[in-house]
Parts: C-alpha cells; structure tokens; sequence
C-alpha cells in the first residue's frame, strides 16, 4: 500500500510568483487536507477536499487555492508569493467517515 | 475557535525512563486528539490517538489519556528508547460521523533520550 506522497520535495521561488505542489492520497482515501508548517511550529489547516469540493477552510487568504481530481489527488496553489509564505506544505489524507489524517512528506517552500 | 496549549516545549530525559507531555484544548466540542511524532525532514506520523468517549488508550509503550472535564489529554511514553527523540504534536478536532475536518495542533515538543 502505498502512502501519501508529495512533490516537489523542495522548491525555491521569488516574491510575487505562483507555485503550485501536488499530492497523492493513500490508496483508498478519498479526502485530502493541507497543512502550512512554519519553522518550529505546529501544522496549521488550510482546507480540506472531499468529492473535487472544498470542505472546509483554514484562516488562509483567497490566494490560497485548491483541487482534487476524479483519482483524489490534489494541487495547492499560492499566487502571489510572500516571504511569510516559506513553510513546509503538508498533505494530509483520510478516508470518508474515519478520523485519521495520515501525512505524507511535506514540501518544503522557500520564497526570496 | 480552537486552540490547543503543548508543553513543555522541550523534554530530556534519560534511555529507559518515562516522558509525559501535556495539552489542554479550548473547544469543549472537540471529539479526537491524536498524537504525532515528527522527525528531521519526514511529515508527522500518527502515533496513537483518542475518541472521548473513552479516557484512556495504550499501545504497547505508549499511552494517552483524556480528561474531559479539565479539558486536557497527555501523552506518556514508558521505557523510551533514543529512537523516540523527535517532536511530538498533539492536535484536537470537532469530527462528526462524516468524518474530520480541521485539526488544531499544539506547538510541538521537542523530545530527546539521552543514552
């Protein structure tokens, strides 16, 4: 069984840029979460997809946005990049109607 | 909303003892309190976690328990051995039948056996 898997590992961008990072739910999990971990903190929730919806969203601006697709992978897109925006980007998935959130890796984003 | 309160922020203690850590949440409708256990560079794995119905759940050398009076949970890890060290992170959640939505985390503890 495969985990959840996250790429890329790692990514530098610069201020005002859009990144987009990219998740696979483990086998059989249909809903995905992400998680923003800044330095020496705790994961702090973005949103949650369920069905290709949002279902549920963190205290995130609108420049924060997401996707699943029909396989119940997911995208994370940030436009306009701020240096506050250098965290580790968690991905986070369960299956409908269980509580447990399983993490894959994290992307690790840098912004200069 | 919620908010969850983690210390210490930082544990030493020697191989073969025990560790507590201790959180306290806000939300008195927080259902699930999992734990999990982050190394350097790896995403946080669940280590064990607890529904409040119950207050108290152990998996071989580890423990959680809840109180859901004082709105507090603790995890405790006996006979710990040095691949224990890494950073713990307790989290809330309000999940219905559904399943769970946002989990709330705590800020971590960093946990070091000493040999």
């Amino acid at each position: 069984e495969t985990g959840v898997t996250q790429s890329p590992t790692h990514l530098i961008k610069t201020r005002g840029q859009q990144v987009t990072l990219r998740c696979s739910s483990q086998s059989g999990h249909n809903t995905v979460s992400w998680y923003q971990q800044a330095l020496g903190q705790g994961p702090q929730f973005i949103f949650q997809y369920y069905r290709e919806e949002e279902n549920g969203r963190g205290n995130f601006p609108p420049r924060f946005s997401g996707l699943q697709f029909p396989n119940y992978s997911s995208e994370l897109n940030v436009n306009a990049l701020e240096l506050d925006d250098s965290a580790l980007y968690l991905c986070a998935s369960s299956p409908r109607f269980h509580y447990e959130q399983y993490f894959g890796p994290g992307t690790r984003l840098t912004v200069t | 909303g919620e908010n969850v309160e983690q210390h210490p922020s930082t544990l030493s203690v020697q191989e073969g003892d025990s560790a507590v850590i201790k959180c306290t949440y806000s939300d008195s409708a927080s259902n699930y309190f999992p734990w999990y256990k982050q190394e350097l560079g790896k995403g946080p794995q669940l280590i064990i976690d607890i529904r409040s119905n119950v207050g108290e759940k152990k998996d071989q050398r580890i423990a959680v328990t809840l109180n859901k009076t004082a709105k507090h949970f603790s995890l405790h890890i006996t006979e710990t051995q040095p691949e224990d060290s890494a950073v713990y992170f307790c989290a809330a959640s309000r999940s219905s039948n559904f399943g769970n939505e946002k989990l709330t985390f705590g800020t971590g503890t960093r946990l070091t056996i000493i040999p």
